[in-house]
């Protein structure tokens, strides 16, 4: 068991630019949250699926969000034309059900200039 | 809205004294409560959780949460701060069971004097 892993750990992007960001669960895993933290706040969440199913997004999760978790494994989020408002750091979570205890990952440090 | 509440932004503590970090969560049906920790540019750690179980909990790194649920809380305590509990915790909410996401507060910083 590696954990939660989240690829990349860091990416700088010019605003208007698309990026996308890559979450491995913890293997079995059926619940997989993702999360956004900016600087001096708590995690806020994003979405989250159970197996392939994205189950609930929040109104954060605006058009240009985009998350897929295809074959109920891995996770990816894409951010469409990228605004400095979305510099933050992305976390990714996993857990198997019925447990509430949520794993999470180093997250994903975004910086749109 | 169901919320989390953190008071203290920042705490400071001399090496060797009480931690004290309060949480309050509102919500008349007992939540599950986590506590989680952040380093620099890491991730959460869990610390401890609650689930109805015993009201003390006890979790890593010597850290204790009691529930209350007279007062909504979940204040979270070290008899002894150590220079490596210098992080930022955050109290966690969950209202139902784990299809839910969780809910954060805004988190406490700890610092710790030598």
């Amino acid at each position: 068991d590696t954990g939660v892993s989240q690829d990349p750990r860091h990416k700088i992007t010019k605003r208007g630019q698309n990026v996308t960001f890559r979450c491995d669960p913890i293997s079995e895993h059926n619940r997989l949250y993702w999360y956004r933290q900016t600087l001096g706040q708590g995690p806020e969440f994003l979405t989250y699926f159970q197996n392939e199913a994205q189950l609930e997004k929040s109104r954060l999760l605006s058009d240009r969000f985009s998350a897929e978790r295809p074959k109920g494994s891995f996770s990816t989020l894409e951010i469409q034309r990228t605004e400095q408002g979305d510099s933050a750091m992305y976390l990714c979570a996993s857990s198997l059900a019925p447990s509430n205890e949520a794993f999470f990952g180093q997250g994903t440090r975004l910086t749109v200039v | 809205a169901q919320s989390v509440t953190q008071l203290g932004s920042h705490v400071s503590v001399s090496e060797g004294a009480l931690v004290l970090l309060r949480c309050n969560y509102s919500s008349s049906v007992p939540p599950y409560l986590f506590w989680y920790v952040q380093y620099p540019n890491q991730g959460l750690q869990l610390l401890l959780k609650y689930t109805s179980a015993a009201t003390l909990v006890k979790g890593i790194n010597g850290f204790e949460a009691e529930f209350k649920k007279s007062e909504t809380s979940f204040h979270l305590t070290k008899p002894s701060a150590h220079m490596s509990d210098a992080a930022e915790y955050f109290c966690a909410v969950r209202w139902n069971s784990g299809n839910t996401p969780l809910v954060f507060g805004k988190g406490t910083r700890l610092s710790v004097i030598a």
